[in-house]
């Protein structure tokens, strides 16, 4: 079975330093994994995916992720958090399985950017 | 194309009436999702659709919901009667499924429902 834990509910990092959301996954099959954004009342929108292709994904507004099989994480990062990214991130996994086609979300992280 | 469009944006009912959600996924797509955001209980899957057949309903609540997706195009959740306790934001999202790969789910911009 399929499952996400989002290990921080909320980060607080100061403007201009790294920002680290950290995600691990359970799947008994090959999983597509994927960071979702929700700024306030706002929809949800993608950051990034990784669909067994290269385990360093790159994703918008300077985002990134790396797979690591070993360590089931998937998690997320950026070198230098701007105010704007103050948002909540989801992460999600999918397994590539027949017609499987349901997503598994986290719990969602809180990060606020302090000036 | 426009995206997962959803309608109302906003709905205020009494308790007890009835409340239909509406959805258009992107043309194409294979898969509708309905979730349902709350403070309290995060995001929740309420039920999904595999070209317009219902997957995996376990996620409603209760009786008093229930979902169609009577074509491709097309899709409305419906809560009969309604209570405060629905008060939440319900959102749509469709994704494509390939035969090589899993794609990501778009997602609508939500209904905020709110039951007085």
């Amino acid at each position: 079975a399929q499952s996400v834990t989002q290990l921080d509910s909320h980060v607080s990092v100061s403007e201009g330093t790294p920002v680290l959301l950290r995600c691990n996954y359970s799947s008994s099959y090959s999983p597509s994994l994927f960071w979702y954004v929700q700024h306030p009342n706002k929809g949800l929108q993608l950051l990034l995916k990784y669909t067994s292709a290269a385990t360093l994904v790159k994703g918008i507004n300077g985002f990134e992720a790396e797979f690591k099989k070993s360590e089931t994480s998937f998690h997320l990062t950026k070198p230098s958090a701007h105010m704007s990214d103050a948002a909540e991130y989801f992460c999600v996994v999918s397994e590539f399985r027949g017609s499987q086609g349901n997503l598994i979300f986290g719990k969602g992280t809180k990060l606020s950017v302090k000036p | 194309d426009a995206g997962v469009i959803q309608s109302p944006r906003h709905e205020v009912t009494e308790m007890g009436q009835e409340v239909t959600l509406r959805c258009k996924p992107i043309s194409g797509h294979d898969y509708l999702f309905w979730y349902r955001q709350t403070m309290m209980r995060g995001l929740e899957l309420l039920i999904y659709f595999n070209n317009n057949v219902p997957i995996d309903d376990s996620g409603m609540p209760e009786d008093r919901f229930s979902a169609k997706m009577p074509n491709a195009s097309f899709s409305t959740l419906k809560i009969q009667p309604s209570e405060p306790r629905d008060s939440a934001v319900y959102f749509c999202a469709s994704r494509a499924w390939t035969a090589r790969m899993n794609t990501e789910a778009f997602f609508g911009q939500g209904t905020r429902l709110t039951v007085v």
